[in-house]
C-alpha cells in the first residue's frame, strides 16, 4: 500500500472555477499534512499546512483534513491560469518516522482559460 | 527572505564517478533532508539528518550514498560510484521546528546527469 496516494490527473478546470484535489494516507498516526505546488522544472513550494481535523483557509486556498478517513484535500477557489502546476500532498509520520516526510506522486492541474 | 541554496545547479558525470552535491540550509533550521526526483516521477525521500546524524533513510539510500555536515553550514550528499539510474534532480530541504511540525523549505535543486 502506498503511503500517500493522489490521483495523477491531469485535472482540467475552467478559469474561475473551484479545483478540488484529494489525497489519502496510510499511516493512521500521522499528525502533520502539507500541500506543495511544483511548477515544471522547479522545486516544490509550500502552499498550506494543516494539523487538525476540519478546514483551514488561506486566501483562495482551503485545506481540509479528516483523520478518521485518512483524507486530506485542497480546494482552490477562483482558479487562475497561474495555478496550473502539479500539487503534491505530503505527510509526516509519527514515532520512529517522525522526521520522514513522504510525498504523494502529485496531481497535475490545468486551468483552461 | 532566508533560503536554501544548492550547488551545482547541473552536473554531468560519467558512470562510476563520485559526485558531491552541496547545500546550505536556512541558518537556524535543525532538520535537513535530501530528496530526489527522476524526470516525470514523484519526489522521493532519501534521508533526513538531525543533530549531526542520520534520523531516517529510505531504501534508495544505500551504501553508495552518504551525507555530511562538515562545517556547521554546508550539508552535502555524496554518491560514491554513480549509476545511470542516479540521473535525477536532487533537492535539499530544511525544517526549523520540532520533528512533527513545521514546513519543509526546498532549494532549487541540483540536476545530475550520469552518462
Amino acid at each position: 500500500q502506498k503511503e500517500v496516494e493522489q490521483n495523477s490527473g491531469p485535472l482540467s478546470v475552467p478559469e474561475g472555477a473551484i479545483a478540488s484535489l484529494n489525497c489519502t494516507y496510510s499511516d493512521r498516526g500521522s499528525q502533520s499534512f502539507f500541500w506543495y505546488r511544483q511548477y515544471s522544472g522547479k522545486s516544490p513550494e509550500l502552499i498550506m499546512s494543516i494539523y487538525s481535523n476540519g478546514d483551514k483557509e488561506d486566501g483562495r486556498f482551503t485545506a481540509q483534513l479528516n483523520k478518521a478517513s485518512q483524507y486530506v484535500s485542497l480546494l482552490i477557489r477562483d482558479s487562475q491560469p497561474s495555478d496550473s502546476a502539479t500539487y503534491l500532498c505530503a505527510v509526516i509520520g509519527r514515532g520512529s518516522s517522525a522526521s520522514k516526510i513522504i510525498f504523494g506522486s502529485g496531481t497535475r492541474l490545468s486551468i483552461r482559460p | 527572505e532566508p533560503e536554501v541554496t544548492q550547488t551545482p545547479s547541473h552536473q554531468v558525470t560519467q558512470m562510476g564517478q563520485e559526485v558531491i552535491l552541496r547545500c546550505v540550509p536556512i541558518s537556524n533550521h535543525l532538520y535537513f533532508y535530501w530528496y530526489r526526483q527522476i524526470l516525470g516521477q514523484k519526489v522521493e525521500f532519501l534521508v533526513s539528518f538531525y543533530n549531526n546524524e542520520i534520523s531516517e533513510k529510505s531504501e534508495i539510500f544505500d551504501d553508495q550514498f552518504s551525507v555530511e555536515r562538515p562545517d556547521g553550514s554546508n550539508f552535502t550528499l555524496k554518491i560514491r560510484s554513480t549509476k545511470l539510474e542516479d540521473s535525477a534532480m536532487y533537492f535539499c530541504a530544511s525544517k526549523g521546528q520540532t520533528s512533527n511540525t513545521g514546513e519543509l523549505f526546498f532549494g532549487e535543486g541540483s540536476r545530475l546527469t550520469v552518462l
